[in-house]
């Protein structure tokens, strides 16, 4: 069964440092890997799609890379800005239940000013 | 293109009523969900479906039913509203065909149950 673990539960920056998010799963036969952004009250909104082909996605300044062997995906945020203040989500598409999308549990960020 | 659109955004329910919330998307995508979000628990599927006619359970349906008569809407139905139903609600859907699968979410119906 996928499970979906994500590290720090959160974390709190000052503006302008550079940060990683780190996500993990256990069952490395996945179709992608998501990262989404939700804001409190609010519903989620896509970053960046990693597909089980590639190693990594970038956005601006967000890069997001892959390791399907090590079970491991991250997020880098590049120059942090109080406007990145969300909680990060990370989820996957099995290959064994691509019906399913399991998410992890998120990392609550706060950029302080 | 409005991409998943949810209503009600809010809605207050006495224990024992039912209610719909309603889901429709126009990216005639295959796939659409419900999931409900709670504290400390993080997102739990409750239904899905992989097209029109075709639904499936998902980690949390008890007390909920789903139908899907077209590819475009996939509303969910309360039978008899519990306070353990109190939740943030949001629909998603996403291509089943085409390799990337990326979801799209609606913006949320917030519940409460009284």
């Amino acid at each position: 069964k996928q499970e979906v673990t994500q590290i720090p539960a959160a974390l709190s920056v000052p503006e302008g440092e550079n940060l990683v998010l780190n996500c993990s799963f256990t069952d490395s036969a996945i179709y992608n890997l998501q990262w989404f952004r939700q804001d409190p009250g609010k519903g989620l909104t896509s970053l960046l799609l990693i597909q089980s082909s590639q190693r990594e996605q970038t956005s601006g300044r967000l890069n997001a890379s892959l390791d399907k062997s090590s079970g491991r995906s991250t997020l880098y945020i590049a120059a942090s800005q109080p406007g990145d203040s969300a909680t990060y989500l990370c989820a996957v598409i099995s290959e064994t239940s691509y019906d399913k999308v399991i998410f992890g549990p998120g990392t609550s960020l706060s950029v302080i000013p | 293109n409005a991409g998943v659109t949810q209503t009600p955004k809010f809605q207050v329910l006495k224990t024992g009523q039912s209610m719909t919330l309603q889901c429709a998307q126009d990216m005639n995508h295959e796939y659409m969900s419900w999931y409900r979000q709670d504290p400390g628990m993080g997102l739990r599927l409750i239904h899905y479906s992989v097209g029109a006619g075709i639904t499936d359970q998902g980690e949390v349906p008890n007390g909920y039913n789903v139908s899907r008569s077209t590819t475009e809407d996939f509303p969910l139905r309360l039978l008899s509203a519990a306070p353990s139903q109190t939740s943030v609600y949001f629909c998603a859907s996403r291509p089943l065909a085409g390799g990337s699968y990326e979801q799209y979410f609606g913006p949320g119906t917030r519940l409460t149950v009284t």
